[in-house]
């Protein structure tokens, strides 16, 4: 089955701590894509990544960091310096724009609890 | 700054009665913009799309949405809608050009179809 997939599903950790949620697709898609979701405020956009080794920040980067060492994988880092980092992250690919409407493909989502 | 705003948090309808949830956006250039739902328990998913063409675009379920370029407005519309449509609904502007893959979303609209 093509998709994409995240873990954990749950996550807790500790104030203070790092924290890497993974996210891997089998689309063969050129970009990915970091999304937070709070209850009433949508997803906002947190980085996002068109070629293996680029990426650029989205809307609310600020204590987060990613890499792009493969294709197929996008695992992005909640660092002690995100203020509030408890939240539901979803992980989304695509192709490249202007290829028909490069609509997001996404995983099931990765609810981190910070205690 | 893009941005995307949805008029209603939450919708209440009973079976059969039409819907019509406003969509509005922001951007100077090119967009392609997207209709998503999340139904309870599932992964986020495409509704239906526009990137070019015929503004009057039709998605699965029997979902249609008009593109009105001169309002800047993507409203999405079903002339009946079903109980098991609940869900939320989620509008999503995604640029083309020098801001290509820097998707903004809109807060999303709760619907609940009473059977």
């Amino acid at each position: 089955d093509g998709g994409i997939t995240q873990s954990p599903k749950y996550l807790f950790r500790k104030e203070g701590q790092n924290v890497t949620l993974s996210c891997e697709q089998n689309l063969n898609h050129d970009a990915m894509y970091w999304y937070r979701q709070d209850p009433g405020q949508g997803l906002r956009l947190i980085y996002y990544s068109q070629i293996v080794n680029d990426f650029q920040k989205g809307d609310i980067a600020e204590g987060y960091s990613v890499s792009r060492e493969k294709k197929e994988s996008f695992p992005l880092t909640v660092t002690s310096a995100q203020k509030n980092p408890t939240a539901f992250y979803l992980c989304a690919s695509s192709t490249l724009p202007g290829t028909g409407g490069y609509e997001q493909f996404f995983g099931p989502g990765t609810r981190l609890t910070v205690l | 700054a893009q941005s995307v705003s949805q008029h209603n948090h939450h919708v209440i309808l009973s079976e059969a009665a039409s819907l019509e949830l406003g969509c509005n956006y922001s951007y100077g250039g090119t967009v392609n913009l997207f209709w998503y739902v999340q139904y309870p328990g599932q992964h986020l998913q495409l509704l239906l799309k526009y990137f070019s063409g015929d503004p009057l675009v039709k998605g699965i379920k029997g979902f249609e949405a008009e593109f009105i370029k001169s309002k800047f407005s993507f409203n999405l519309r079903k002339p009946s809608v079903q109980w098991s449509d609940t869900a939320e609904y989620f509008c999503a502007v995604n640029p083309l050009g020098t801001n290509a893959g820097k998707s903004t979303f809109g807060d999303g609209t709760t619907l609940t179809v009473k059977p």
